[in-house]
């Protein structure tokens, strides 16, 4: 059980929008920490892809966006790609436990 | 170009021993909060520890406090992780990361190195 929930898998076709969302509670996401995602390539090590809320990187197409409401955030994939298929995971900070990093559980993007 | 490379995985039985190895380059290593993640097989992430630029603190999940230790030597731009009393839910493969201390978040990762916990 992942203290961040995010749903097992979505989908889309090439050209279409998706939304990732990423739910947490009042010890990280709702207590102003700031939630990060990551891309999973099959076979592949994570990769960072918004990081603090709604930045990314240099190097992530801006179809990738991240945003972040009360105890919530959520990853937004428009133009879907048929390399955008991965596994994408939110991440943030848990203030129950000392220095404790928490993630969502992850969720397969499948473009049909 | 940051480069994170991890070592020292392989078969170990159980309540066995093993240490992991990161070697850094290409970032001043020793400016750097730096942070171990594994994944079991089919699973997704799950942090494992956290260790301060100067090494001075560090920060375990519960599941692995008190049995691994994190580590580093900014002499050598090198990351361990030392795990004792290992157990089969310990399978995974473990990757290093940089830490973005007090953002809490990863942006560079190695390639990862696979421990099975299994007679």
């Amino acid at each position: 059980q992942s203290v961040l929930t995010q749903p097992p898998s979505v989908s889309g076709a090439p050209g279409q929008r998706v939304t990732i969302s990423c739910t947490g509670s009042s010890s990280n996401i709702g207590a102003y920490y700031s939630v990060h995602w990551y891309q999973q390539l099959p076979g592949t090590a994570p990769k960072l892809l918004i990081y603090t809320n709604t930045n990314r990187p240099s190097g992530v197409p801006d179809r990738f966006s991240g945003s972040k409401s009360g105890s919530s955030a959520s990853l937004a994939i428009t133009g879907l790609q048929a390399e955008d298929e991965a596994y994408y995971y939110c991440q943030s900070y848990d203030s129950s436990l000392s220095g404790s990093r928490v993630f969502g559980g992850g969720t397969k993007l499948t473009v049909l | 170009d940051v480069q994170l490379v991890e070592s020292g995985g392989g078969l170990v039985q159980p309540g066995g021993s093993l240490r992991l190895s990161c070697a850094a380059s290409g970032f001043t290593f020793s400016t750097y909060w730096m942070t171990w993640v594994r994944q079991a097989p089919g699973k997704g992430l799950e942090w494992v520890a956290t260790i301060k630029d100067g090494g001075s603190d560090k920060y375990y999940v519960d599941s692995v406090r008190g049995r691994f230790t994190i580590s580093r030597d900014n002499a050598k731009n090198s990351l361990y992780l030392q795990m004792n009393s290992l157990t089969a839910e310990d399978t995974a493969v473990y990757y290093c990361a940089t830490d973005r201390g007090g953002y809490y978040y990863f942006d560079n990762w190695g390639q990862g190195t696979l421990v099975t916990v299994s007679s």
